[in-house]
């Protein structure tokens, strides 16, 4: 089945302590992001990448980090989580935007609360 | 910097009438605009997606409107069914592939 897979999808944790978040495709697409919705901000893309070891911020990279060492993983990481990043987060894949069959695909949602 | 905005922010209809749901956006220099909806507690959909150079998308009761001069896009669900209750978003894609999104109309469809 074709899927993006997010863990966890569930985190709580204190001021300061490293954190990653991982997200997973099976759909071999080239392009992957991550996302905050926050209410009465809606959503905020935070990092995306066009292929292996290519990634640009978004509107809002502050305080994250991304790698893409592989085409199908493309983790989340806070290195140093502050209570303002408490949010919920969702990561999306499709293929290459200029193609024919682009279409964005989307995780179930990571909801991070930072204490 | 691009800004996209959805009003209203919350509609309520009763089952049956067609509907339009607004998306407007400051840039008209996009690559393409799209639609998604999203389900309470679950993740986004993709519904439509235009292309800079199209004025329409269609799909099945959904159609999908885009006039890059005004800044304007609009999406017609026709025939609206309880099934259709969700929060749509519209959201924008620069030529560097960045995303930007509406906070999203919350649809009630009542039986």
């Amino acid at each position: 089945e074709a899927q993006v897979t997010q863990n966890p999808r569930y985190l709580i944790t204190v001021t300061g302590k490293k954190l990653t978040v991982t997200c997973s495709q099976n759909m071999n697409h080239e392009y992957m992001s991550w996302y905050r919705q926050d209410p009465g901000l809606g959503l905020r893309q935070i990092y995306y990448s066009m292929n292996v070891e290519v990634t640009d911020k978004g509107d809002v990279p502050e305080g994250y980090k991304v790698s893409r060492k592989e085409k199908r993983n493309f983790p989340l990481i806070l290195e140093s989580p502050s209570p303002n990043q408490t949010s919920l987060y969702f990561c999306a894949s499709s293929f290459n935007p200029g193609q024919a069959r682009y279409e964005q695909y989307f995780g179930p949602g990571t909801r991070l609360t930072v204490t | 910097k691009q800004e996209v905005t959805q009003i209203p922010a919350a509609l309520s209809v009763p089952e049956g009438e067609n509907l339009v749901l607004n998306c407007s956006f400051t840039d008209s220099a996009i690559y393409n605009l799209q639609w998604f909806r999203q389900d309470p507690g679950k993740g986004l959909t993709s519904l439509l997606l235009i292309q800079s150079s199209q004025r329409e998308q269609t799909s099945g009761r959904l159609n999908a409107s885009l006039d890059k001069s005004s800044g304007r896009s609009t999406l017609y669900i026709a025939a609206s069914q309880p099934g259709d209750s969700a929060t749509y978003l519209c959201a924008t894609m620069d030529s560097n592939y960045q995303l930007i999104w509406g906070a999203g109309t919350k649809l009630i469809i009542k039986p």
